[in-house]
């Protein structure tokens, strides 16, 4: 089946503009993540959902940083106003619900220029 | 706070050769998991390998294995046999297991594979 498909691959945005990425997660999984990845660096958590319950926001950087998810289905990230320092790659996951190992599996990820 | 430490910036190894990728890590839940990663040059994450902290074995998948000393608490990667496919960023990433479900992740290494 078809893995998690993110949109655009990449994007060039001029600073102080709006941006929205999206996530399209694999069919059938409850859970989907965000994360950002800037160069050189790890991956950082921002953004959990899980089914209909209130999302765990706790690594969303700014009130600049939202995302929406709609049922079990796709979400948009959406930065407002960008800032030079959002230039990173966004990576998306997504994972089955439930059980202990909970495996994570990931988009190619959205790379952000903010110029 | 979790934490995960990969000191290893760079690996430079050849072909057929077995490689070890360091990984340390700190959490004060006894429950807990443990991820592996590999990121190559098309940036997607790829899953490779679980250990759970329960778990009373080493995980292995294939030429994968996962050296988990619990109470030094490291948990390096294992590659045998490496391939030149095997060149690629790896990280390393935790879960706790009180109900957060984000991954916290090191830093990660980039490992070479010479011919």
């Amino acid at each position: 089946g078809a893995g998690v498909s993110q949109s655009p691959s990449n994007k060039v945005t001029e600073k102080g503009k709006d941006v929205e990425l999206r996530c399209d997660p694999i069919s059938g999984h409850t859970a989907l993540y965000w994360y950002r990845q800037r160069l050189g660096q790890g991956l950082e958590f921002l953004i959990y959902f899980q089914g209909n319950s209130a999302p765990d926001k706790s690594g969303l950087p700014s009130d600049r940083f939202s995302a929406e998810r709609t049922g079990e289905s796709v979400s948009t990230l959406t930065i407002q106003r960008t800032q030079q320092e959002d230039s990173a790659v966004y990576l998306c996951a997504s994972s089955l619900a439930g059980g202990p190992i909970n495996i994570q599996y990931f988009g190619a990820g959205t790379r952000l220029s903010v110029l | 706070a979790q934490k995960i430490t990969q000191t290893q910036p760079g690996m430079f190894v050849q072909e057929k050769e077995a490689v070890t990728l360091d990984c340390t890590y700190d959490t004060s839940d006894p429950s807990y998991g443990l991820f592996w990663y590999k990121q190559p040059s098309s940036g997607e994450m790829i899953f490779l390998i679980y250990q759970g902290s329960y778990d009373q074995q080493n995980a292995t998948e294939g030429r994968y294995s996962l050296n988990f000393q619990k109470a030094r608490k490291s948990a390096n990667l294992v590659i045998s046999a490496s391939q030149l496919g095997d060149s690629a960023m790896y990280f390393c990433a935790m879960r706790d297991g009180q109900g957060a479900q984000k991954l916290v992740f090191g830093q990660g290494t980039r490992l070479t594979i010479n011919p």
